[in-house]
């Protein structure tokens, strides 16, 4: 099991661009999550998936930003015309359906510029 | 939206000191983590305590559990330098759906 892996690790974006960040949960993991973390701070909730299905979206801004869990694939994390305030780490974690412990993936660092 | 909040901010201890970092929350959960963080890392999950428990033990770590002041402390005996990373306390609430919710952090710093 190969753990959560998420790409790409660095990703720089000119303002205006789109960013696209994927997120392949560990094997026979259905939950999704995604956090955003900006310098010296803590884990922001973002987004949480199930295959499918977007159950809680709360903590993701209402423009720009959009993800999605397909049936087959990777979890995306998609953000449009990227801002300065972008910049962060986003980092995704998976859960088994009932599990307690959530798994992380090493992050994706996207800068814009 | 419930959020954890860790103290100290910071911490710089001599190695071989242990060190104590907290956690407090706001509304009641099933359980509490505590992860740590690697300087331009991902998260590692350290050690789980669910709302019925009181205290629990890993090697070096020992939390404790008080659900009744709605707080959480991390001990990590006998530090080393390895130790130095930012701690961070996750609280999985009764009515979040799985949803784990972060603190800002305690970075240690273990001097050699």
């Amino acid at each position: 099991n190969a753990g959560v892996m998420q790409n790409p690790r660095h990703l720089v974006r000119r303002r205006g661009q789109e960013a696209r960040l994927r997120c392949s949960p560990m094997k026979g993991h259905s939950h999704v999550y995604w956090y955003r973390q900006l310098p010296e701070e803590g884990l922001k909730f973002m987004v949480y998936l199930q295959k499918e299905n977007i159950i809680d979206e709360s903590g993701m801004p209402k423009e720009r930003f959009s993800a999605e869990f397909p049936k087959e694939g990777p979890s995306i994390l998609r953000i449009q015309q990227v801002v300065r305030g972008d910049s962060a780490a986003y980092f995704c974690a998976s859960k088994p359906f009932g599990g307690t412990e959530a798994f992380f993936g090493q992050g994706t660092r996207l800068t814009v510029v | 939206s419930q959020q954890g909040e860790e103290d100290p901010q910071a911490l710089s201890i001599q190695e071989g000191e242990n060190a104590t970092m907290n956690c407090s929350y706001k509304t009641s959960i099933n359980n509490l983590q505590w992860y740590r963080q690697n300087s331009g890392r991902g998260l590692v999950h350290l050690i789980l305590i669910r709302s019925n428990e009181r205290e629990k033990h890993s090697g070096r770590l020992r939390v404790t559990l008080d659900t009744s002041k709605k707080s959480s402390s991390l001990l990590i005996t006998a530090s080393r330098a390895a130790d130095t990373a930012s701690y961070f306390c996750a609280t999985d609430a009764n009515n979040a759906g799985n949803m784990l919710t972060f603190g800002g952090g305690t970075r240690l710093m273990v001097k050699p």
